[in-house]
């Protein structure tokens, strides 16, 4: 059974970078899109952007110029990077499985941008 | 604002029968499937719908969707409690080239 383990830094500064890490465990790590889906507190979500196991990624316009989706397939393990951050970045973070649908996900890790 | 919208809140008494609209445009809803999620409170969303009108497994028959032009409805018949959730729908916009959600709708199990 898939699941999806996802760690990184939960308080930043604003002007700071988010490093978040998503491990995939007990599946096939190929042949899928995998993505990075955020939610504000009390708000909707939001998708990020999302990468193949070739590296291949796709971002959300209003996001591209500050993120970065990277993937380690020796690991299993796909990354986000968010430059810049301010307090608008504020919300719970999840990884997800993709495709033609988001049909696994990870736990989600709350990310607080604050001074 | 999102791309896709529904209405913020649904309300239902136990046993009724509700539906959850969700409309977009040509870019999107009407030249892709679309998909909808169940997130309840402190939890990942979870896949409720796919391709439309397709069940994973594990869903209750009693959630059903369907789709025309633009526009979708997710429907959630012989409510119960624990339905309670914000549900989404989301597709692929090929206008952005990525995926985009709607707002969410709260139900409320009254």
């Amino acid at each position: 059974q898939v699941q999806l383990q996802q760690w990184g830094a939960g308080l930043l500064k604003p002007s700071e970078t988010l490093s978040l890490t998503c491990a995939v465990y007990g599946g096939s790590f190929s042949n899928y899109y995998w993505s990075w889906i955020r939610q504000p507190p009390g708000k909707g979500l939001e998708w990020i952007g999302e990468i193949n196991d070739s590296g291949s990624t796709n971002y959300n316009p209003s996001l591209k110029s500050r993120v970065t989706i990277s993937v380690d397939t020796s690991k299993n393990q796909l990354s986000l990077k968010v430059k810049f951050v301010t307090a608008a970045d504020t919300a719970v973070y999840f990884c997800a499985r993709g495709g033609a649908a988001f049909d696994i996900w990870g736990q989600g890790t709350m990310v607080t941008v604050s001074s | 604002q999102s791309v896709l919208t529904q209405p913020p809140s649904a309300s239902g008494t136990p046993g009724q029968r509700v539906t959850i609209s969700c409309s977009g445009s040509s870019s999107n809803i009407g030249s892709n499937t679309v998909n909808w999620y169940q997130q309840l409170p402190g939890t990942a969303p979870k896949l409720l719908i796919y391709s439309d009108n397709q069940r994973p497994s594990g869903v209750p028959d009693r959630f059903s969707a369907s789709k025309s032009g633009t526009s979708a409805s997710l429907a959630i018949s012989g409510l119960q409690s624990e339905d309670e959730a914000d549900y989404y729908c989301a597709t692929w916009d090929d206008s952005l080239n990525g995926w985009v959600f709607g707002g969410g709708t709260k139900l409320t199990v009254l």
